[in-house]
């Protein structure tokens, strides 16, 4: 069965920092595209990021709102994704969701982990 | 940065109702539009690739059409399992970005 298994959300205070994660199992992660995308409580989707699989040098594309504070990395001999969140704001508490894609388009989510910063 | 505007923001239906979704983006796109379907307290599910492709395991009641700018999502006989909300998002090109929701409820 493909699977996402987000971990590592939790309550840290603006300026802090976190650390997600995503462990993939079920399919050839390393061949993979992997997105996070975030929701605020009530709100609406936000695509946060992508990294590239190794075929395509790992490259990294973010969000203008989390640029220069967010970092996403893989390790494919872990099947595992990252999300390392620096400097949090009130603003990012959301949902966090690993999400795979595939031939381009997002087709497997996982359940998610709740991030909150405040203080 | 590529907008995406969904209408409605929310409707209401019965079941066996036929339901469509639009969605508009700022500027051409090609095809490359998906649609998710979120229950509450859920993650999103995965429905409708490359404007109309369907996502494995999707049923067939749920159909994507357009090109450009201008998309739907229809469903063809709206069932109790189906009331939810429904976004789109673009990724012809970076930022990805999502429509604003659409809640389909209850009448």
């Amino acid at each position: 069965e493909v699977q996402l298994v987000e971990s590592g959300g939790g309550l840290v205070q603006p300026g802090g920092s976190l650390r997600l994660s995503c462990a993939a199992s079920g399919f050839t992660f390393s061949d993979h595209y992997m997105d996070w995308v975030r929701q605020a409580p009530g709100k609406g989707l936000e695509w946060v990021g992508r990294t590239r699989n190794k075929g395509n040098s790992y490259t990294t594309e973010y969000a203008a709102s989390v640029r220069g504070r967010f970092t996403i990395s893989r390790d494919d001999s872990k099947n595992s994704l990252y999300l390392q969140m620096n400097s949090l704001k009130t603003e990012d508490t959301a949902v966090y969701y690993c999400v795979r894609v595939y031939d381009a388009a997002v087709d497997i989510w996982g359940q998610g982990t709740m991030v909150t910063v405040s203080s | 940065d590529i907008q995406m505007t969904q209408s409605p923001s929310s409707l209401s239906a019965s079941v066996g109702d036929r339901v469509t979704i639009t969605c508009r983006a700022s500027r051409g796109i090609n095809n490359y539009l998906a649609w998710f379907q979120q229950k509450p307290g859920k993650a999103p599910k995965s429905l409708i690739y490359a404007s109309s492709s369907l996502q494995g395991g999707v049923p067939s009641k749920f159909s994507g059409s357009g090109s450009g700018t201008d998309f739907t999502l229809t469903i063809s006989s709206l069932q109790p399992e189906d009331f939810a909300t429904y976004y789109c998002q673009q990724y012809d090109s970076y930022p990805l970005t999502f429509g604003g929701g659409t809640k389909v409820e209850i009448k």
